[in-house]
């Protein structure tokens, strides 16, 4: 079984700063890796994966993630912020096994920007 | 852009009634889910749905859940007689194809049970 934990519940940063939001899971068998992002009253939208190939992935909106296979993680990362960036982030993985590929997410990172 | 749909996007329902939440998944998607957030929790994982059969359900989904592919576009979450615990935000989610990962997510109906 996959489990996803996200080390940091709230995040407050200040606009225009940098922001790394903390993404660890636990598999037995090799994972893709997700970030989605949920904005208030609004769905869940990806962000960017990882599949295979290059450890580091650029996604929407400036956000790139750095897979980390020895230690398990992926941190999303984004050098400045915007106030529009305000949103809940989930990590979340599924396997590589043909079949379901149901998503296993963690608790959440929510972001919020200060001006 | 093609995008999943889903309505209504608030459902408020008797505690003992049954409910029905639509999606209309991508066109060209094979796999559909269900998945639920109840408010302040993660994300869960409640059913797979592939060629016209349940591929994967957890714990959660028990007997008073069922899905159903009806027609070619629309795909359903049925909750028999609801409880308070039912209570919660429903994501109807897609995916192309098996070597295609990246699940596509809807808008959510949030259901209230009182």
């Amino acid at each position: 079984a996959q489990s996803v934990t996200q080390l940091d519940s709230q995040v407050p940063v200040f606009e225009e700063a940098p922001v790394e939001l903390r993404c660890n899971y636990s598999s037995s068998v090799s994972v893709y890796l997700f970030w989605y992002v949920q904005y208030p009253n609004q769905g869940l939208q990806l962000l960017l994966k990882y599949l295979s190939g290059s450890t580091l992935v650029k996604g929407i909106n400036g956000f790139e993630a750095e897979f980390n296979k020895s230690q398990t993680s992926f941190h999303l990362r984004k050098p400045s912020v915007h106030i529009s960036d305000t949103a809940e982030y989930f990590c979340a993985v599924s396997t590589l096994i043909q079949g379901a590929q149901k998503l296993v997410f963690g608790q959440g990172t929510r972001l919020t920007i200060n001006p | 852009e093609p995008e999943v749909t889903q309505t209504p996007s608030h459902q408020v329902t008797q505690m003992g009634q049954e409910v029905i939440l639509r999606c209309v998944p991508i066109s060209n998607h094979l796999y559909f889910y269900w998945y639920r957030q109840i408010l302040g929790q993660k994300v869960e994982f409640l059913v797979s749905f592939y060629n016209n059969e349940i591929s994967e359900k957890s714990e959660i989904f028990d007997d008073q859940f069922s899905v159903e592919r009806p027609d070619g576009s629309n795909f359903t979450l049925k909750i028999r007689s609801t409880k308070l615990e039912d209570s919660a935000m429903y994501f109807c989610a897609s995916r192309e194809g098996s070597s295609t990962p990246p699940q596509f997510f809807g808008p959510g109906t949030r259901l209230t049970v009182l």
